[in-house]
């Protein structure tokens, strides 16, 4: 049980342009969600708390309008990363809260 | 400021050995510590969790330790598999918020 997924788990993409990245909790319903960034031998950092049918809460230093955040449905949250750089390119990780955090597989951005 | 602070950074051992990595932490008020177990490219799997009434908890080869007073907490890996080799993250909760504090990890390399 307790298991969240992430699509696309690898994506290679042009600077400029939008990417959208799915957090999906797969057998519970989750009405937090987590987005982190995880630089290569660094710790995973917070971007943004998710919740169900509200607007996200961003950490400080993370632009709410380039990484945008839907939690439109208790088992579906997404990020977008809106006109990539490739300073963007990073590993996102979502989690899902059911009692503790459940981690997604990750997904790989690559901006090219 | 909160604080979790892993050592060593980097361990390299030999398959069969023992290891025990370091967590200690300036998290107050204290609620709950988790290990978690990070593969290259792949998102953090929960091995141990303890809250302050609990001093040790294992998992299969995994043994993790905790002292509340000294703010300190050990995972300790028995008789190790070349399958350990990945990240070991120390991340503790906050009583009264959900969002945990990460430490940088430590990077484990066994070799054969």
């Amino acid at each position: 049980g307790a298991v969240v997924s992430q699509h696309p788990s690898w994506v290679i993409c042009k600077s400029g342009t939008s990417v959208k990245i799915e957090c999906r909790s797969l057998d519970f319903q989750a009405t937090t969600m987590f987005w982190y960034r995880q630089f290569p031998k660094q710790s995973l950092m917070l971007m943004a708390t998710s919740n169900e049918g509200s607007k996200a809460t961003y950490e400080q230093g993370v632009e709410k309008d380039k990484f945008l955040i839907n939690h439109a449905s208790l088992t579906l949250s997404t990020l977008t990363v809106t006109s990539a750089h490739p300073e963007d390119s990073s590993f996102y990780i979502c989690s899902a809260r059911a009692g503790e955090q459940y981690f997604g597989p990750g997904t790989r951005l690559t901006v090219t | 400021k909160n604080q979790v602070e892993q050592s060593p950074q980097s361990l390299i051992i030999l398959e069969g050995k023992n290891c025990t990595l370091q967590c200690n932490y300036t998290v107050s008020p204290f609620s709950n510590l988790r290990w978690y177990k990070q593969d290259t490219g792949r998102g953090p799997v929960s091995l141990t969790i303890m809250t302050f009434s609990e001093n040790t908890k294992s998992n299969g080869r995994y043994t993790a330790t905790l002292d509340a007073d000294t703010k300190q907490s050990s995972l300790h890996i028995t008789a190790s598999q070349l399958s350990d080799s990945a990240s070991y993250i120390c991340v503790v909760s906050k009583g009264g918020s959900y969002i945990p504090t990460f430490g940088r990890g430590t990077s484990l390399i066994v070799h054969p």
